[in-house]
């Protein structure tokens, strides 16, 4: 079964750099959900597109962007990167059910910032 | 106060040991609950989710939901060496909206 495509896998950048990870979600799902999980931590909600629209919004910082185009891939681009931006940055994507919408991961974004 | 707590272990066991995973959550508004497993640089993957109060099974994994006193838990029975991964309770937060997760907890289980 397809799942979750995220690119690129790892991603080293320097200091005040910018990034852009794309998520492609598993086909006929219209909603994309961003999430942050840093070392030890538990994945932080980000942000959320549903039908190319921003659906939710969490802590990601003004420095963050994303947004979800017409075929349903995201893009989260980050700008004036930090150190503490280093994390692990996931992707979900889900269809609704009626019930709740299962979120399936990607395999993530592992972004290191030197 | 995080909105989902759970013990971040770590917690080793036996093969073919019970295990028990628990959280707890502040909102009684919450009506979905998740349980999702993490093996180590790996994207979270769905065990289970239960809709309110109750319990719910899938074959050595039961997944209970006590909303009385906000606490949901995970049972492995005869847990396998392969069961060895990270633990993340997670609560949606609405239908159809973000997660929220506890801090996960890191189980092995020794042969």
């Amino acid at each position: 079964a397809a799942g979750v495509i995220q690119s690129p896998r790892h991603l080293i950048k320097e200091k005040r750099e910018t990034a852009t990870l794309k998520c492609y979600p598993i086909p006929r799902h219209d909603t994309v959900y961003w999430y942050q999980q840093g070392p030890g931590q538990d994945p932080q909600f980000l942000i959320s597109f549903y039908e190319k629209m921003q659906s939710d919004k969490g802590s990601i910082p003004d420095r963050f962007s994303a947004q979800q185009f017409s075929d349903y891939h995201s893009e989260l681009n980050m700008s004036s990167l930090e150190l503490g931006d280093s994390a692990l940055y996931f992707c979900a994507s889900s269809m609704p059910t009626g019930g709740t919408d299962t979120q399936y991961f990607g395999p993530g974004t592992r972004l290191t910032v030197l | 106060q995080k909105e989902v707590e759970q013990d971040p272990g770590p917690l080793s066991v036996p093969e073919g040991a019970i295990v028990s995973l628990n959280c707890t959550y502040s909102n009684s508004a919450f009506q979905y609950f998740m349980w999702y497993r993490q093996y180590s640089r790996k994207g979270p993957e769905l065990l289970m989710y239960t809709y309110s109060s109750g319990n719910k099974e899938d074959g050595r994994f039961t997944a209970q939901v006590d909303k009385s006193s906000k606490y949901i838990s995970l049972f492995i029975r005869d847990s396998q060496p392969s069961d060895s991964a990270t633990y993340l309770c997670a609560i949606e937060y609405n239908q159809g909206g973000k997660l929220i997760f506890g801090q996960g907890t890191e189980l092995s289980v020794k042969p």
